[in-house]
């Protein structure tokens, strides 16, 4: 999607690694977002950003921890890698913060074995 | 891009008939709501917004209709055509600041 990129597209890791997913944007939105999606349950709320260095917790939190130390830049890190974080992870941008427009990444499917 | 095998209802139309895809959404404080549309292998995209002080929003080939009385939400394609083929989220806001929370999604399948 234009104006925001996530990288890696692909990754399998071992449990018990750590793990640091990017995403990227090139249009200076204040607000980000990492969620992740599965089977059953959607997309789920992990961690946001209101601006650089102040994130807050959504509502899967547990085992996720993140980053913004520039604007266009929020980085998602799952501490310890464990089988149930196998899942496709999606960043998104807004630059209202009230879900207006929310814009997507393409996602990364992450696998942990 | 990425997808994932969600084991959602499915919604199968005819191409060019209408499609009716609903949603019913669980916080009676929420003020703003979205549907969202994600192809194969793509992030969600957004289609439509409304907010809860109307009950009626039209866009291109869309129709978003809200009943707040039995917190429903639907989502009306006109002509629906095989490029609409795809799965759509609404999604519920609440309040300044509230995050959104996404509903479990439905796959339209347009049959040519």
């Amino acid at each position: 999607d234009a104006g925001i990129t996530q990288s890696p597209r692909h990754k399998v890791t071992e449990t018990g690694t750590p793990v640091t997913l990017r995403c990227h944007q090139t249009e200076n939105h204040r607000y980000m977002y990492w969620y992740r999606q599965d089977p059953g349950h959607g997309l789920r709320l992990i961690h946001y950003s209101y601006g650089v260095k102040d994130t807050d917790k959504g509502e899967v939190s547990d085992g996720y921890s993140v980053s913004r130390s520039k604007t266009e830049d929020f980085l998602l890190t799952l501490e310890s890698a464990t089988s149930s974080q196998t899942s496709v992870y999606f960043c998104a941008i807004s630059e209202r913060g009230q879900g207006d427009g929310y814009t997507f990444g393409s996602g990364t499917r992450l696998t942990v074995v | 891009g990425e997808s994932v095998g969600l084991h959602l209802p499915t919604l199968s139309v005819q191409e060019g008939d209408n499609s009716i895809i609903n949603c019913a959404y669980s916080n009676s404080a929420s003020d703003y709501f979205i549907w969202y549309k994600q192809e194969s292998g793509k992030g969600p995209q957004f289609i439509i917004d409304i907010r809860s002080n109307m009950d009626k929003r039209q866009g291109q080939r869309v129709t978003v209709l809200l009943n707040k009385t039995v917190k429903h939400l639907s989502l009306q394609i006109a002509a629906t055509q095989p490029g609409d083929s795809a799965v759509y989220f609404c999604a519920e806001k609440s309040g300044q600041g509230g995050k959104l929370i996404f509903g479990q999604g439905t796959e339209l399948s347009v049959k040519p």
